[in-house]
């Protein structure tokens, strides 16, 4: 089945830095979706793309659907105590199933 | 978007019994959808819960072990039967409304199995 890379598997950082984080595919999608989830809680559309190129910004979020539809990033600027959680990207093709990465643990250090 | 309310929000049970949750969704969407997110993992769909008919399971998940209803387009249960320390997760229902190709979540639930 497809796979999807997500990298870093987790990262520290200052407050106030800029974080990037992004997954890769061995195959392509229609739509990458970006969530975040927060302990106890469950994952919040953060981000959606659906098309090759796309560029998206939410508040300080932003995200690329990357040109070969195999590849997205997301990009937090000046981070906060609050970004504090794990990050998930989704791809989706057709009538399959989201394909999830395994997500970017993000711990931000005040 | 689409707000998700589900049923317990935690739940700790015994070996051997079952637990049927719920999600409740504020509009009608199509498809329904749970998932299984075991301890620090990613999410793993169960299965496509579908309205007026058998829901649709994922490789490794079986309807004696998980079966699912869904009445209506804005309902459907879970329930994780005959329970193992192994089904400890939390059980996530998610909904695609349809108009865009996204999925929405909702809280989860936390079971612990004793």
């Amino acid at each position: 089945g497809q796979q999807l890379n997500q990298s870093p598997q987790s990262m520290f950082i200052q407050e106030g830095e800029d974080v990037s984080m992004n997954c890769t595919s061995s195959s392509i999608f229609n739509t990458w979706l970006w969530y975040k989830q927060d302990p106890g809680e469950g994952p919040v559309l953060l981000i959606a793309l659906y098309k090759a190129g796309e560029l998206t910004s939410n508040g300080r979020l932003t995200a690329q659907f990357g040109i070969t539809r195999k590849d997205s990033f997301l990009n937090i600027s000046a981070s906060i105590p609050s970004d504090v959680g794990i990050y998930f990207c989704a791809g989706h093709l057709g009538n399959t199933p989201l394909v999830f990465g395994k997500g970017t643990r993000l711990s931000v250090i005040a | 978007s689409a707000v998700i309310s589900q049923k317990p929000s935690r739940d700790i049970c015994q070996r051997g019994t079952s637990l049927t949750i719920q999600c409740q969704v504020d509009s009608q969407v199509t498809m329904m959808f749970w998932y299984r997110q075991q301890p620090g993992q990613s999410l793993t769909l169960i299965a496509t819960a579908n309205q007026g008919s058998e829901a649709t399971y994922e490789s490794g998940f079986v309807i004696d072990k998980f079966p699912i209803s869904r009445p209506n387009l804005t309902f459907s249960t879970l329930t994780v039967s005959n329970m193992s320390p192994e089904d400890s997760s939390i059980y996530l229902c998610s909904v695609d409304p349809g108009v865009t190709d996204t999925q929405y979540f909702g809280p989860g639930t936390r079971l612990t199995v004793l």
